[in-house]
């Protein structure tokens, strides 16, 4: 079944602790992409890769990091967590831009 | 940068009802999508229109984009339970790979 999966899908975390959200899909997509939702803001994409070792800044990077290091994964990284931070996580991906994109289930990440 | 703007905010509709969700650019638009999401779930992809003046229908959900391609509307004839959800509109960026949303449309549907 072609999907795209994201782990772990509920994460309570504290200030500094450093956390990785994997995200993994099984299309052979060359476009991966993260966002966070929060209310009242909408979907915002953070990070987005065109294919492996590629990838570029969204609207909203800052304290995130991300790896393409192959092409079905796209880790998001927080190397130090902070409260503002505390959203729900979609990766996303599609067989390129102006394409239809599939979404993963989503992350509800809380920093305290 | 470009923005989008979704109207209404949160829809409140009685089931077999008639509505239209609207979605404007502050730019004009290389790729407009629509998406549906269940609370607190994935998006689900419903269409995309990418030609001034095109249309396009899935079941009972139409959506339009206009000819100068800087806004697009949602039409849902006879609103049914699982219409229900948040419909976000997309579009693909000026000149970049970036994604952009609007802040998506509540619907709610009254039985």
């Amino acid at each position: 079944e072609a999907q795209v999966t994201q782990n772990p899908r509920y994460l309570i975390t504290v200030t500094g602790k450093k956390l990785t959200v994997t995200c993994s899909q099984n299309m052979n997509h060359e476009y991966m992409s993260w966002y966070r939702q929060d209310p009242g803001l909408g979907l915002r994409q953070i990070y987005y890769s065109m294919n492996v070792e590629v990838t570029d800044k969204g609207d909203v990077p800052e304290g995130y990091k991300v790896s393409r290091k192959e092409k079905r994964n796209f880790p998001l990284i927080l190397e130090s967590p902070s409260p503002n931070q505390t959203s729900l996580y979609f990766c996303a991906s599609s067989p390129g831009t102006a394409l239809e994109q599939y979404f993963g289930p989503g992350t509800r990440l809380t920093v305290t | 940068s470009q923005e989008l703007e979704q109207s209404p905010q949160s829809l409140i509709v009685q089931e077999g009802k008639n509505l239209t969700i609207n979605c404007t650019s502050s730019k004009t638009l290389y790729g407009l999508y629509w998406y549906k999401q269940k609370y607190g779930e994935g998006l689900i992809f419903l269409m995309m229109l990418q030609k001034g003046g095109e249309e396009k229908s899935h079941e009972k959900i139409t959506a339009k984009l206009d000819e100068k391609k800087q806004q697009s509307s949602l039409h849902i004839t006879a609103s049914q339970p699982s219409h229900a959800g948040i419909y976000l509109c997309g579009a693909d960026g000026n000149r970049d790979d970036k994604i952009i949303f609007g802040k998506g449309t509540r619907l709610h549907i009254l039985p």
